[in-house]
């Protein structure tokens, strides 16, 4: 069964202080990795796609990498603004249906 | 601004009752994608269209059914309505070409809630 993990579910970051958020996946065949980010009550808002190990893609803050079995998203010297939850989510050969994990609720504070 | 949009942005109903959600892609995707998403399970799939036709099933429940119209726009609707039904509702879109146009762009979605 298609499973995708993410971690840590929660975490405070100071603002400035980089970290990075995990996604893996166990999946039968990965045709795309993506990245959303969603604010509370909103939809969520597409980041990046990655579609081979070995791919890295940058935006402001940024920046998305992926291996075979996971994938990190960078944040560097974050601001409060980055505040939100970060969700990932699997497109697999098997189907058309993104498969998402439950996302890491990043909290940065002044 | 995604441009995928959707009505109503809230709606509240009594259990037993029958509610429909719609959907508006961007201009020019031709794949719509329900989604639920609840605070203990997260985003799930529900369904798919594709210029109006059904492509794939998710996790929907028989009382659920949804649509998708000639000028691409998608109703789902929701029937015989319980509590556990309170969610948000998303509709997403894509452009489903090949080459990998596969990105799903979301809409703000419509929080329903069942009392």
């Amino acid at each position: 069964e298609d499973q995708v993990t993410q971690s840590p579910e929660a975490l405070r970051l100071q603002e400035g202080e980089s970290s990075s958020l995990n996604c893996s996946y166990t999946v039968s065949g990965l045709r795309g990795l993506f990245w959303y980010r969603q604010d509370p009550g909103k939809g969520p808002e597409f980041l990046f796609t990655l579609y081979s190990a070995g791919e890295e893609k940058e935006k402001e803050r940024l920046k998305a990498t992926l291996t075979k079995k996971e994938s990190f998203l960078h944040i560097t010297a974050p601001k409060p603004e980055d505040s939100a939850t970060y969700l990932c989510a699997a497109l697999t050969n098997s189907g058309y249906a993104l498969n998402f994990g439950k996302g890491t609720s990043l909290l940065v504070t002044p | 601004d995604s441009g995928v949009t959707q009505t109503p942005k809230h709606l509240i109903t009594a259990t037993g009752q029958r509610v429909t959600l719609r959907c508006s892609p961007r201009s020019g995707d031709l794949s719509v994608y329900w989604y639920q998403q609840s605070l203990d399970q997260g985003l799930q799939f529900l369904i798919q269209y594709y210029n109006g036709e059904e492509r794939a099933k998710g996790n929907i429940l028989e009382r659920f059914s949804a649509q998708q119209f000639p000028d691409l726009h998608s109703e789902l609707n929701l029937s015989s309505l319980e509590l556990g039904d309170s969610a948000l509702y998303f509709c997403a879109s894509s452009v489903d070409q090949l080459l990998r146009q596969e990105t799903q762009y979301f809409g703000p979605g419509t929080r329903l809630l069942v009392l």
